[in-house]
Order: structure tokens, then C-alpha cells, then sequence
């Protein structure tokens, strides 16, 4: 079946600019979670959403960084004003179950940022 | 100190060798742990769940120690096709999923 999709694959945006950044997850997948990772480096937690329950935005870097998740389904990463230092690849997973049955997680192929 | 830690590499090692990594984690209210392999310039992909007794997938042996919290991956004979990072993930009950920082293994002819 089809798999998370993420859009788009490559974004180059102006210091400063907004991006917003799409991921479609798996259909019947309750749980979301949004990631980034720069070159080199580990995964970094940004939030989580589980159902109809709030968020979980404890790993959001700075209050320019917002998402939300419309019908339980697609999701959008906004990143206001960004700086140089948001460029990395942004990765979203999906998870058929979450809370007391942690399921694991897949991937989409991530969105590459690119801030000039 | 992280909450899930990994020996970072790189481990080199010949074709046909065993190799072993071990993950750490602190928080001892984990429930569910994972094995994931990234390669270069891709999206992490499942490699194995983890559980309690320990288990088997071909050449891949995943264990837990939950009485020293860590678990542990084995790979058997190894092949050129298994060079890549090996992330290990730990997940709560609350829904807070942490993923290694990723050991890097390259498998050389």
C-alpha cells in the first residue's frame, strides 16, 4: 500500500521567508510525528500527535515553529521567519497505534530545506 | 546525559564477520523499543522490534536487558549490503518516541 508521503522533496527558501511543509501519513494511521535532522547528525523530536489528543510540542525548537494536523490525517510543518540554521531534512513518521501500544514508526522520504 | 545513547563508530569490519552495538536508555518507564537502519541520505526504515525474550530475523539478533536498560543488535555474517547507520529507538507509554544518535557500520570487502 502506499506509504507517508512528504511534499515537497526539496525546498529553497530566502532568510526570513515562510515554508510550509506537507506530510500525508499512511491511511488509518493514528499517530504522527514530525522530526528534523541535520547533515550528520541524530533525529531530532519536533512534536507528536495521537488522535484527537493535544499535541505533544515539547521538541519544537522556538515558537516560529507551529504544525498542525487537520482530520486526524494530513499535517503541516509551518516555520515562520526562517533562519539558516532551520536547514536540514524534515522528516515525518506515522504509526498505526500509539499511547499503550507503541507501534513503530515509518517514514516518509523527508523534505530538504535549504534557508539562504 | 541523553536519554538514549549509542556507541557512534564507525564500526569497520570484513564481510562475513559478526558484529555487535549495544543502546543504552535512562528512562526506565520504556515500553517498546525498535532497531532502525538509515542509509546515506534516506529515511530511517524498521529494521526489527525488540522484545523481552529476545529475537531473531535471519542474520539480525535483537535482545533487552530492561534490569540494565539497554538492548543490543547482532548481526551474523555480515554482508556489503549492510553498511549503513543502525538507529535504536525507545518509546514511552506517553507516546514520546527517542531515537539514538545511530551507529555507523561499514562492511568492507
Amino acid at each position: 500500500g502506499a506509504g507517508v508521503s512528504q511534499s515537497p522533496s526539496n525546498k529553497v527558501t530566502e532568510k526570513g521567508k515562510d515554508v510550509e511543509l506537507r506530510c500525508d501519513p499512511i491511511s488509518g494511521h493514528t499517530a504522527l510525528y514530525w522530526y528534523r535532522q541535520s547533515l550528520g547528525q541524530g533525529l531530532e523530536f519536533l512534536i507528536y500527535f495521537q488522535g484527537n489528543s493535544a499535541p505533544d510540542k515539547s521538541g519544537l525548537p522556538s515558537d516560529r515553529f507551529s504544525a498542525e494536523r487537520t482530520g486526524g490525517s494530513v499535517s503541516t510543518l509551518t516555520i515562520q521567519r526562517t533562519q539558516q540554521e532551520d536547514s536540514a531534512v524534515y522528516l515525518c513518521a506515522s504509526s498505526p497505534l500509539g499511547g499503550a501500544s507503541l507501534r513503530e514508526q515509518y517514514f516518509g522520504p523527508g523534505t530538504r530545506l535549504t534557508v539562504t | 546525559r541523553k536519554e538514549v545513547e549509542q556507541d557512534p563508530g564507525p564500526f569497520n569490519v570484513p564481510e562475513g564477520a559478526t558484529v555487535a552495538f549495544n543502546c543504552t536508555y535512562s528512562n526506565s518507564a520504556s515500553q517498546s523499543f525498535f532497531w532502525y537502519r538509515q542509509d546515506c541520505r534516506k529515511e530511517p526504515k524498521l529494521l526489527m522490534s525488540v522484545y523481552s525474550s529476545g529475537n531473531e530475523d535471519g542474520r539480525f539478533t535483537a535482545q533487552l536487558n530492561r534490569a540494565s536498560q539497554y538492548i543490543s543488535l547482532l548481526i551474523r555474517d555480515s554482508k556489503l549490503s549492510d553498511s549503513a547507520t543502525y538507529l535504536c529507538v525507545v518509546n514511552t507509554n506517553a507516546g514520546k518516541s527517542t531515537f539514538g544518535d545511530g551507529t555507523t557500520l561499514t562492511v568492507k570487502p
